[in-house]
């Protein structure tokens, strides 16, 4: 089973469209993340979500909107996608926000053409 | 700015040999610092981590070198093998409410056989 699983796996788009990434995990844990991996590699930190509440934040276009339904769920809605935008994502989760290991879904590329 | 920063951004070992990753960080109350290995087409996963009261942690052929007064940290990974080839992460966070993870910029290492 696999424990953190997105989709899509590929997500290839227009600018100026709107899409949607969904994440699942099935570990129990309460803290999920939102991270945007850029063609050189460096992990971004978007969003963290603790038990459907937001917690972190980090400096965002106002595009990205992350939506947690319920705690083993957390989707990412990206309104009028740009170019920059191309990256893959990752969605992650934890089990609280302590010194507790961080579960990586296996991604979703994202290509803004 | 890069609150840590890990070297060398590449790496080449060969097989048998030992492969050396390196990080410093600024921040004094960091208090826990993981690394994450990440092969091509997968989300990191977490590989060893160390809190700072001990100078040393060791998991197999993989080891964490701690160094407070310094503030670096260092993953050794001894008799390297092609399977190793992968792009490290280090990072470390610090306690409190809405704990997150600084992430280096990553090290892709290649172990020739």
């Amino acid at each position: 089973d696999t424990a953190v699983s997105q989709t899509p796996k590929y997500l290839v788009t227009q600018m100026g469209n709107d899409k949607s990434i969904k994440c699942e995990q099935n570990l129990g844990h309460d803290t999920m993340y939102w991270y945007k991996q850029d063609s050189k590699k460096f992990l971004k930190i978007m969003f963290s979500y603790n038990n459907k509440e937001l917690i972190i934040n980090e400096t965002v276009p106002n595009r990205f909107s992350p939506k947690s339904p319920d705690k083993a769920h957390l989707n990412l809605h990206i309104n009028s996608l740009e170019l920059g935008d191309s990256a893959v994502y990752f969605c992650a989760s934890s089990n609280g926000q302590g010194y507790n290991e961080q579960f990586f879904g296996p991604g979703t590329r994202l290509t803004v053409l | 700015q890069q609150q840590v920063k890990q070297s060398p951004q590449s790496l080449i070992v060969q097989k048998g040999g030992i492969s050396i990753i390196n990080c410093a960080y600024e921040n004094t109350a960091f208090d826990y610092f993981p690394w994450y290995q990440q092969f091509p087409g997968k989300g990191p996963a977490l590989l060893i981590a160390i809190r700072p009261d001990v100078s040393e942690k060791k998991e197999g052929r993989f080891t964490i070198s701690f160094n407070k007064s310094a503030k670096q940290f260092s993953l050794h990974i001894m008799d390297s093998q092609p399977g190793d080839s992968a792009t490290y992460f280090c990072a470390a966070s610090k306690g409190g409410n809405n704990r997150k993870l600084i992430w280096g910029l990553g090290t892709s290492l290649a172990v020739n056989p």
